[in-house]
């Protein structure tokens, strides 16, 4: 079946520095794949999606490349801040019709001032 | 946009109870969902439902039940709650379960605490 890998956590940053969480798959459709994170007391939100190989997402500073042939999708950040303190979930969508998203387990980022 | 609403925000019951949390979406979404979600742990499917009056298991459906008796609205029943039982439950919604379609959106989450 379909599987989301990555990062495990937790993640200690100091400000300034850069993230990568590294996130593979493995299906055997051409999945949609998404970065979800969650804020403390709140629920996963949408960071990004991208449906197309080779085709990268970004947003709020963060970015991810879809890579068909690595089954990869990195999260990456060149700068991290405090706020991005939050658990980060890479996600995927089968397009043959299991009507879920696959969720990796969860990276939990702390960023330090 | 829309919003999903989650009641209670928390909710404290005693060990064997049978205990109901709720959920609306105003999106107008066909799917719906429900997580459970531990401590330091990822999201496990409960049950979901593709329209009204569906229901499908997750992984993680035994001991509870679920009910989707209109589009936005959908229950979840913990049908004995065991004690120490320390979870929050997350409730999402999708326009349909696949490709680009399939992004969820979620509500607050019920903190669930069993004495």
């Amino acid at each position: 079946g379909d599987s989301v890998t990555q990062t495990e956590g937790p993640v200690t940053l100091s400000e300034g520095t850069s993230l990568t969480v590294n996130c593979s798959y493995e299906t055997k459709q051409y999945p949609t794949l998404f970065w979800y994170v969650q804020y403390p007391g709140e629920g996963p939100q949408l960071l990004f999606k991208v449906p197309k190989a080779n085709e990268k997402g970004s947003n709020r500073g963060f970015e991810a490349t879809y890579n068909k042939e690595a089954t990869s999708f990195h999260l990456q950040k060149a700068s991290v801040q405090e706020s991005d303190s939050a658990v980060y979930y890479c996600a995927l969508s089968d397009p043959s019709g299991s009507w879920q998203l696959i969720f990796g387990s969860g990276t939990q980022l702390t960023v330090m001032p | 946009g829309g919003i999903i609403t989650q009641t209670p925000k928390f909710l404290i019951g005693q060990e064997g109870q049978k205990l109901t949390l709720k959920c609306q979406q105003n999106f107008n979404h066909d799917t719906m969902y429900w997580y459970r979600q531990d401590s330091g742990k990822g999201l496990r499917l409960i049950y979901y439902s593709i329209t009204e009056n569906d229901l499908q298991k997750g992984d993680l459906s035994e001991g509870y039940d679920a009910s989707r008796e209109k589009k936005s609205s959908f229950s979840l029943t913990v049908t004995s709650a065991q004690k120490n039982e320390m979870a929050v439950f997350l409730c999402a919604s999708s326009i349909e379960g696949t490709g680009v379609y399939a992004e969820q959106f979620f509500g607050p989450g019920t903190r669930l605490t069993v004495l």
